[in-house]
């Protein structure tokens, strides 16, 4: 059975960081690309990064782009989101999904780590 | 504003047929497969159509998706009230270079 688990959300400054990671298992995880997508409080969902299998091609939506910093571990099968100077507007429900690039097919999603950022 | 438009609801009693559109433009669906998703409250997104027409692993055949030219639609038939559910759509856009989401629409089973 396919299953990704996020930790490491919680509350945080304006301004602060927070790392998120995700842990993966029942498939190949080197074999796979994977993606985070966002969900604020009450509102729709957003991408905002994109890891290649190896970790070499990485994406970020503009709302992040200098901000975050995606990274992977294909020796623990780990996927982690480094999320520096947050925003108000940062809080959100981040999601560990898999998928490509090019087509948001994200067949596996997480239950979600919660961040909220406020002072 | 999301790129893709989708009514915040839709509603129908069990049994009957509801579609959810999903509108676009050329830059997005007009040229590019589309995702349809549920999320029921409280839970992950579920991909629910892919690659436009395509059922997920174990997604009944009440569940289906079409396109004409820069929208898509949604089709649930036998309508049941597990199906009551947040519905996105998503798919590529060439402008913005990535994957987008439509707002999402509440189906209500009356």
């Amino acid at each position: 059975e396919v299953t990704l688990v996020e930790s490491g959300g919680g509350l945080v400054q304006p301004g602060g960081s927070l790392r998120l990671s995700c842990v993966a298992s029942g498939f190949s995880f080197n074999d796979f690309e994977m993606n985070w997508v966002r969900q604020a409080p009450g509102k729709g969902l957003e991408w905002i990064s994109y890891i290649s299998h190896s970790g070499s091609t990485i994406f970020y939506a503009a709302s992040v782009r200098g901000r975050f910093t995606v990274s992977r571990d294909n020796t623990e099968n780990s996927l982690h989101l480094q999320m520096d100077g947050l925003r108000v507007e940062d809080t959100a429900l981040y999601y560990c999904t898999r998928g490509g690039w090019r087509q948001p097919h994200f067949d596996y999603w997480g239950q979600g780590a919660p961040v909220t950022v406020s002072s | 504003q999301s790129l893709l438009a989708q009514p915040p609801s839709a509603s129908g009693t069990p049994g009957q047929r509801v579609t959810i559109s999903c509108s676009g433009s050329s830059s997005n669906i007009g040229s590019n497969y589309v995702y349809w998703y549920h999320q029921l409250p409280g839970t992950a997104p579920k991909l629910l159509i892919f690659s436009t027409y395509q059922r997920a692993s174990g997604v009944p055949d009440r569940f289906s998706g079409s396109k004409s030219g820069t929208s898509a639609s949604l089709a649930i038939s036998g309508l049941r009230s597990e199906d009551e559910a947040e519905y996105y759509c998503a798919t590529w856009d060439d402008s913005v270079s990535g994957p987008v989401f439509g707002g999402g629409t509440k189906l209500t089973v009356l």
